[in-house]
């Protein structure tokens, strides 16, 4: 079974720039979520998406949304970036169902390390 | 207070000791915990949850978990050069039917000697 994808893995961009960042789950996940990760803070949870709607958010600024699609492929957006959004933006997808809050377990994909300069 | 906190080491123990790695979270409502394995360079795996109190063993890592105490812990035993990574500690939330969230430590790195 292929794991998560993330595209791009790696992206430089400017001050200002906005950027997208795709994420396909493991096939059958319907649970996606995505995460942040900077040496100084760890892992900082953004957002999860389940059925195309977004289930929970995490306290970043509105400039960082995303999205599902019904294939349950998510996007990210970050607009108006700031030299602090350089990180890895790790996507994780989870074996939930509807009717069920499943049991939390989250498989990793391998990250879009983002630069802004 | 930090959620979910770690000791970020380094913890060095030698080949074929046991490495015990510590983890407390400030939420009483927390209902499910796990552990989590990152090499340098790469992203988390999964290594194992619990969510009731007491041990759960799973080939030479147990995961011991006291509610009580906010506490939760990772045994490995025979530790191996291979298992020298971060060991990243998270707690599960449920807010409602549908929404829940992940909240991680910062880790702990693990150094096995030889």
């Amino acid at each position: 079974k292929a794991g998560v994808t993330q595209t791009p893995r790696y992206l430089i961009k400017t001050r200002g720039q906005q950027v997208t960042l795709s994420c396909s789950p493991i096939s059958g996940h319907r649970s996606v979520s995505w995460y942040q990760q900077t040496p100084g803070q760890g892992l900082q949870f953004l957002f999860e998406y389940f059925s195309e709607t977004q289930r929970n958010k995490g306290n970043f600024p509105g400039r960082f949304s995303g999205r599902q699609f019904s294939n349950s492929r998510s996007e990210m957006n970050v607009s108006t970036l700031e030299l602090g959004d350089s990180a890895l933006y790790l996507c994780a997808s989870s074996p939930r169902t509807s009717g069920s809050i499943g049991t939390g377990e989250l498989f990793f994909g391998e990250g879009s390390r983002l630069t802004v300069l | 207070q930090k959620e979910v906190e770690q000791n970020s080491g380094p913890l060095s123990v030698p080949e074929g000791a046991i490495a015990s790695l510590n983890c407390t979270y400030s939420d009483r409502g927390s209902q499910s915990f796990f552990w989590y394995r990152q090499y340098s360079g790469k992203s988390p795996e999964l290594i194992m949850f619990i969510y009731s109190n007491g041990d759960k063993e799973d080939g030479r890592f147990t995961a011991q978990l006291n509610k009580a105490s906010q506490y939760v812990s990772l045994l490995i035993r025979d530790s191996q050069p291979s298992d020298s990574a971060t060991y990243l500690c998270a707690v599960r939330m449920i807010y409602t039917g549908t929404a829940s969230k992940l909240t991680f430590g910062t880790g702990t790195r693990l150094q096995v000697t030889l």
